[in-house]
């Protein structure tokens, strides 16, 4: 069964470096999402991307992060400036583009970002 | 922006007993999703539904589409040890000005469920 893979699984970093979230979303789906979770909280929605553009993002989503397909499989997200509050897991997911539905999205298994 | 109420915050149970969960919206969803979560992995979807008042089964469970469109509720029947997880509800906004749903989800608390054997 098609799924979303994340690489890598779990990155440290040190604050104010550069960090690249690597996800290969499910191989016909057009919609393509980042969400995160700090620990013992519940998904935040980050950004939505759909026809090579951002079609929906949140307050989280600030000038610091930024996405891109930059091939036919990948879809990455990229934080420039890394701070502590940045740590969190972050979930990529995808769904298929079906008239009126169905919007199911499927989640990759995450990366673990620490920020130290 | 949109706030989802999932309830209740933890479950301890016995092997074999039914569980119910709930999640209730001050606003409108298109889509109520149920995921399951194990420690260090991303959610599992577990049922989807689309129209109100919509009641779906997989399996041992059951979820329903809130005839308001403001509140989901999922049972699962006859509970086994790997029942254990963090169950979540997301609702799904409804289609925005120029009539695109791009598929944000807004997740609940989350519902985190022990199993005693």
């Amino acid at each position: 069964e098609p799924e979303v893979t994340q690489t890598p699984s779990h990155q440290v970093t040190q604050m104010g470096q550069e960090v690249i979230l690597r996800c290969v979303p499910i191989s016909n789906h057009l919609y393509f999402y980042w969400y995160r979770q700090i620990l013992g909280q519940k998904v935040e929605f980050l950004v939505s991307f759909y026809n090579n553009e951002i079609s929906e993002k949140s307050e989280i989503f600030d000038d610091q992060f930024s996405v891109e397909r930059p091939d036919g499989s990948n879809f990455t997200l990229k934080i420039r400036s890394t701070k502590l509050e940045d740590s969190a897991m972050y979930f990529c997911a995808s769904r298929r583009r079906l008239a009126g539905g169905p919007y199911e999205q499927y989640f990759g298994p995450g990366t673990r970002l620490t920020v130290t | 922006g949109q706030q989802l109420n999932q309830s209740p915050q933890s479950m301890f149970i016995q092997e074999g007993e039914d569980v119910s969960m709930n999640c209730t919206s001050s606003s409108i969803f298109n889509t109520w999703l149920w995921y399951k979560q194990d420690p260090g992995e991303g959610p599992v979807l577990l049922i989807a539904l689309y129209k109100a008042g919509e009641l779906t089964s997989n399996g041992r469970l059951t979820a329903q589409f809130g005839i308001t469109r403001k509140d989901s509720f999922l049972n699962i029947s006859a509970s086994i040890p790997s029942d254990v997880g963090i169950y979540f509800c997301a609702g799904q906004s409804l289609a925005n000005a120029g009539g695109t749903s791009y598929g944000k989800l807004t997740f609940g608390q989350g519902t985190i469920l022990t199993v005693h054997p």
